[in-house]
């Protein structure tokens, strides 16, 4: 069935390092996929996307990386900040579908220790 | 500007009243969503307009009622909701429920049951 996971509940990384956020998903029809950053009290935002036919794609410090052989995504943000801290979820959308149906992850919270 | 703005961003109700919990965008979005959270959990689909018609409807019981007067505005009708109906309640909008369209979260609406 479809699912999408992330490895570690909590990551605790020093400023100024680099952070790497994984997440595996076990539907091998998925087509695209999604990172959203939700910091304590706001609603879930856009990071970066990646379609299927990419294996990596980056932004403004962030990168993402699609294995499809292992069905593995990750996030890697580069010279983490305290502005960093929040939770991050990947996410999914169902298939090849045109429903806008978005599967998350169960999130991994990210902690910048100054 | 992608901005969504839920009201209110606090709400407490007692298991007979009714409410309505209200969302709105000017992105010229077609797809509307509403989501619901728990602490510590992934945001959980519950509803999906497009065009302004219900496209998805993921179980959610009655007391749950969703309306879209317009392409700009979704609302959430509340009505003899339980304890265990607390939660944040997240609305989202995208350009259309096609593939690769990113959906914008607006802050949320923090609902308590009493």
């Amino acid at each position: 069935g479809e699912s999408v996971g992330l490895h570690l509940p909590t990551l605790s990384v020093q400023e100024g390092d680099n952070s790497i956020i994984n997440c595996a998903y076990s539907n091998s029809a998925s087509d695209y996929f999604i990172w959203y950053k939700q910091e304590s009290g706001k609603g879930p935002q856009f990071i970066i996307d990646i379609r299927s036919n990419m294996d990596k794609r980056q932004g403004q410090r962030v990168t993402v990386l699609l294995n499809k052989t292992v069905k593995h995504l990750s996030l890697q943000i580069a010279a983490t900040q305290p502005g960093d801290s929040a939770v991050y979820f990947c996410a999914e959308i169902s298939g090849s579908s045109n429903t806008g149906k978005l599967i998350f992850g169960q999130g991994t919270t990210l902690q910048v220790k100054p | 500007d992608t901005e969504v703005t839920q009201t209110p961003k606090h709400l407490v109700m007692g298991m007979t009243n009714k409410k309505s919990l209200k969302c709105e965008q000017h992105m010229g979005h077609r797809a509307m969503y509403w989501y619901k959270q728990k602490a510590k959990k992934p945001p959980e689909l519950m509803f999906v307009y497009s065009y302004e018609k219900l496209s998805i409807n993921e179980s959610v019981p009655s007391r749950f009622s969703p309306e879209c007067p317009n392409s700009s505005l979704l609302n959430l009708h509340l009505h003899a909701l339980q304890p265990e109906d607390s939660a944040l309640y997240l609305c989202a909008s995208s350009r259309t429920t096609g593939l690769k369209n990113i959906q914008y979260f607006g802050a949320g609406t923090r609902l308590s049951v009493l």
